[in-house]
């Protein structure tokens, strides 16, 4: 199947921990996107992965594409409650978004 | 602000009403979708219009019909819906439907959703 699994689903932790979520799947995919999904408004696009073993970071955010390209992970470093969101993975599949059910996470100041 | 409005965002109705949804983009964008969004599930994508033209429908009930009367505008008319059709529906655009694998210049703008109740 293409199905994208995201761990953990819930996280709760506190302003300035470092946290680490994962986005899995079973199959090789060629591309993978994060998005983050605040509350009351509609994923946005943080990044676009493309290349096995690729690093990207984006501010306090870091995200990796495994080397096999089954999987990708984003590392937070020093969570801030502006980080509080619904954090979602996606694949292309013949034309469309395929999506995991996302990390709920909660940074309590 | 991602450029792609909808209305309206709250929305309750009984299963005899008969509504619309209403998605709008400010982007230039030739390709627009519908996505269902319930607790303990995927974002599930619904229907995707390229150039005004449906080219998915991803084994919706017929109780759920879109309208594109341009590349700008999208409506979602709903009528005898369901208890479990209550979730929020997301409408996004992209520049064009994103074909085969990803590329750091495929994105899909969402709009806020509308979260919906079905009595």
């Amino acid at each position: 199947t293409q199905l994208l699994e995201q761990s953990p689903q819930f996280l709760s932790i506190q302003e300035g921990e470092n946290l680490t979520v994962y986005c899995n799947s079973s199959s090789v995919f060629s591309s993978l996107q994060w998005y983050r999904q605040e509350p009351g408004e509609g994923p946005v696009l943080l990044v676009t992965v493309v290349t096995g073993g690729e690093v990207k970071k984006l501010k306090r955010l870091t995200f990796q594409f495994g080397d096999a390209r089954k999987d990708s992970s984003l590392h937070i470093t020093a969570a801030q409650p502006g980080d509080t969101g619904l954090y979602l993975c996606a694949r292309g599949s013949q034309g469309n978004l395929i999506f995991g059910k996302g990390t709920k996470l909660s940074v309590k100041p | 602000e991602t450029g792609v409005t909808q209305t309206p965002r709250h929305l309750v109705m009984g299963m005899t009403n008969k509504k619309s949804l209403k998605c709008e983009q400010h982007l230039g964008h030739n390709a627009m979708y519908w996505y269902k969004q319930s607790a303990k599930k995927p974002l599930e994508l619904m229907f995707v219009y390229n150039f005004k033209e449906q080219t998915e429908n991803n084994s919706v009930p017929s109780r759920f019909s879109p309208e594109c009367p341009n590349s700008s505008h999208l409506f979602l008319h709903l009528h005898t819906l369901q208890p479990e059709d209550s979730a929020l529906y997301l409408c996004a655009s992209s520049q064009e439907r994103v074909a085969g694998d990803l590329h750091s210049t495929d994105t899909q703008y969402f709009g806020p959703g509308t979260r919906l109740t079905v009595l």
